[in-house]
């Protein structure tokens, strides 16, 4: 079945530090990669839609300069979080999507920023 | 834009209650609309999809119906148990012109009483 594995599920970093975090896509290849942000009050915030050999689509209020994002292969995504601070907070999730269309999500990584 | 509404923001049943979670959506041509489900802790677990109108999606007890008239696809479940306590999420994809983004309604938490 496809499976993917987002790591580390959770972390805290030091305010202005940076953090980064892994997404691996098992079983399937993940034509696409995107990456959201969950707030406390559970609704989704798409941060980027990441397409390999395309270039990484930032939706409005986030920026490749805050939140980069590699994307070497169909298997593999990985996105930083640059100088986090208190409004950095939450649950990031990378959802991967397949070649037949579904949208896969890992467990996410839960940041807390001190 | 696109968007997607969940009428209820919470529901509460006892075991065994018939379920409906209302979905609306707004998207030009016939996005792709999908459920998920939300346990804590966790990231959001695929349930189904539909691409067609009158196409119907089902997984574990669950199911919806793609209405391209009414523009729904409401969740329903016959006799739901306290197991399925969690929060559900309809979301609408539209991949046109190599634009795929993935929409999401800011969820229904759904508590079971035993």
């Amino acid at each position: 079945g496809a499976l993917v594995y987002q790591y580390p599920r959770r972390t805290i970093c030091k305010s202005g530090t940076s953090m980064r975090m892994e997404c691996q896509a098992v079983g399937f290849q993940a034509t696409s990669v995107a990456w959201y942000r969950q707030s406390p009050q559970k609704t989704f915030e798409l941060i980027a839609l990441s397409t390999v050999n395309s270039a990484i689509k930032y939706e409005q209020n986030f920026t490749q300069e805050k939140f980069p994002i590699s994307h070497p292969n169909l298997s593999f995504s990985s996105m930083t979080v640059l100088n986090a601070y208190l409004e950095d907070r939450g649950l990031y999730l990378c959802g991967a999507r397949t070649v037949n269309e579904r949208l896969f999500f890992g467990h996410g990584t839960k940041l807390s920023v001190l | 834009g696109d968007s997607v509404t969940q009428t209820e923001g919470q529901v509460a049943l006892s075991e065994e209650d018939f379920l409906t979670i209302h979905c609306n959506y707004s998207a030009s041509g016939y996005p792709a609309l999908f459920w998920y489900v939300q346990y804590p802790g966790e990231g959001p677990q695929f349930l189904f999809r539909a691409s067609r109108d009158k196409e119907k999606g089902s997984s574990r007890g669950f199911e919806a119906t793609y209405d391209k008239g009414t523009t729904s696809f409401h969740l329903r479940k016959a006799s739901v148990q306290e197991s399925d306590s969690a929060v559900y999420y309809c979301a609408l994809v539209r991949s046109s012109g190599g634009n795929y983004k993935p929409t999401f309604g800011k969820g229904t938490s759904l508590v079971v009483h035993p």
